[in-house]
């Protein structure tokens, strides 16, 4: 069972407002992943990172942003949100950069009006 | 990029029935993972088999790595059972390995 966390679970935020949506897990993996999935069920990768100081931006891209500043917590930010940034907004982590199994958050459904 | 498509892309079943999703990737991989995404929007984790078979209960899942294709075997299927199954790959080599995620099996088990 992995331990990786979202907070909050539900956002319904107004046009321009900034907000951070958070993800953490206690099981000191590496490996942090951000995906957004529209209602047409496709997950894309936006955001990567292989451990502290590293981020990555994925395949789709987004205007959030992302910091790793400690192992365990991997936030997602938008800056001024925007009716198309109306999402879910899934997190997972893996223990190593490569070849281990990934775990995932419950995730962020967030709206914006 | 490596592209991973599933099929059927839908599926309805009724309860008891036997069913087979299918994954196939266009490039050798490390890693593969099938999820099941419930209600809630939650992917919780089924197999985590980069090849070979496993079991878990009712399902099974077999992965042939050098014909690139993975299938998902649900038994004696249960309306829990519904909710989309995803299949996610982890291509070799380069220096940026990424968790690509395929199209997605939406599946309606009725009573």
């Amino acid at each position: 069972e992995a331990d990786i966390y979202q907070t909050p679970r539900y956002l319904v935020i107004g046009t321009g407002k900034k907000i951070t949506l958070e993800c953490s897990q206690t099981m000191g993996h590496d490996k942090m992943y951000w995906y957004q999935q529209d209602p047409g069920m496709e997950l894309h990768l936006i955001h990567y990172s292989y451990g502290v100081n590293s981020t990555e931006k994925g395949d789709l891209s987004s205007e959030s942003t992302v910091s790793r500043i400690r192992t365990e917590h991997f936030p997602l930010t938008l800056e001024s949100a925007r009716p198309s940034h109306t999402s879910q907004y899934l997190c997972a982590s893996s223990e190593r950069p490569w070849d281990t199994e990934a775990f995932f958050g419950q995730g962020t459904r967030l709206t914006v009006v | 990029g490596i592209q991973v498509e599933q099929s059927p892309p839908d599926l309805i079943l009724q309860e008891g029935a036997n069913s087979t999703l299918r994954c196939n990737f266009s490039d050798s991989v490390n890693n593969l993972q099938w999820f099941h995404q419930n209600p809630w929007g939650q992917l919780i984790n089924l197999f985590y088999i980069p090849s070979g078979t496993k079991q878990n209960g009712r399902l099974s899942a077999t992965t042939v790595a050098t014909e690139r294709y993975s299938l998902l075997y649900i038994s004696s299927s249960q309306t829990t059972d519904s909710g989309v199954y995803f299949c996610a790959v982890e291509s070799l080599g380069g220096a940026t390995n990424k968790l690509i995620f395929g199209t997605g099996t939406l599946l309606a088990v009725q009573p």
